[in-house]
């Protein structure tokens, strides 16, 4: 089945940039989907890229896509404390499908 | 706008007892999913229902979870008997048709002890 790679820990001081990584497996994705969990509560759909697009930009937020390495990034610039969360990389399976697979989550820590 | 609301947010109840969560979608969404996360697994898909009928069950980890989602506003997850392994948080999500964000509820804590 689908799979999606990501590391499960990075830690930034607040106003580098954070870079989170992703890989997955399926070919078919139309969607790529970056969403935010803060603690106790549920995701937050962050961003998204359409699969022919390679980049997208959304104020501090960027997201690249490489498809044909299958790898997806998030770039967060000036990070703040208050971007300390889980943020979860998620492909569909295709057109028309809303059944999402999800990355195990990167936990991002921004030291003040 | 109220979001997706589940209920109870915090379950704590003994191994062999019958489990049931709640979720209420978001008014004119009519696809709905319930997730499960763990710290081993991650985010699970159980299953996945849209407009009430159950399209994939597939994630549904035994006979001992059931769901049902009786009309557009409502949906239940039953598990029964309940084990220790089932501890997790258990999360609600709900879209239309046409979008492509779901919209997560805010998780239901579930201890089995």
């Amino acid at each position: 089945g689908e799979d999606v790679e990501q590391s499960l820990f990075l830690s930034v001081r607040e106003g580098d940039s954070s870079v989170i990584n992703c890989t997955y497996t399926d070919s078919s994705s139309t969607y790529l989907y970056w969403y935010k969990q803060e603690p106790g509560a549920g995701l937050q759909l962050l961003t998204y890229i359409f699969s022919n697009m390679d980049m997208k930009q959304d104020q501090r937020l960027t997201v690249l896509l490489n498809k044909k390495d299958k790898h997806l990034s998030l770039r967060i610039a000036d990070t703040q404390t208050g971007d300390s969360a889980i943020y979860f990389c998620a492909d569909d399976s295709g057109a028309g499908s809303y059944q999402l697979t999800f990355g195990k989550g990167t936990k991002l820590s921004v030291i003040p | 706008d109220a979001g997706v609301i589940q209920s109870p947010r915090h379950e704590v109840t003994e191994m062999g007892q019958e489990v049931t969560l709640r979720c209420k979608p978001i008014s004119g969404h009519n696809s709905l999913f319930w997730y499960r996360q763990t710290m081993m697994r991650g985010l699970e898909l159980l299953i996945y229902f849209n407009n009430n009928v159950p399209i994939d069950d597939s994630g549904m980890p035994e006979d001992r979870f059931s769901a049902k989602m009786p009309n557009a506003s409502f949906s239940t997850l039953k598990i029964q008997p309940s084990e220790p392994r089932d501890s997790a948080v258990y999360f609600c999500a709900s879209t239309i048709d046409t979008g492509y964000e779901q919209y997560f509820g805010p998780g239901t804590r579930l201890t089995v002890t």
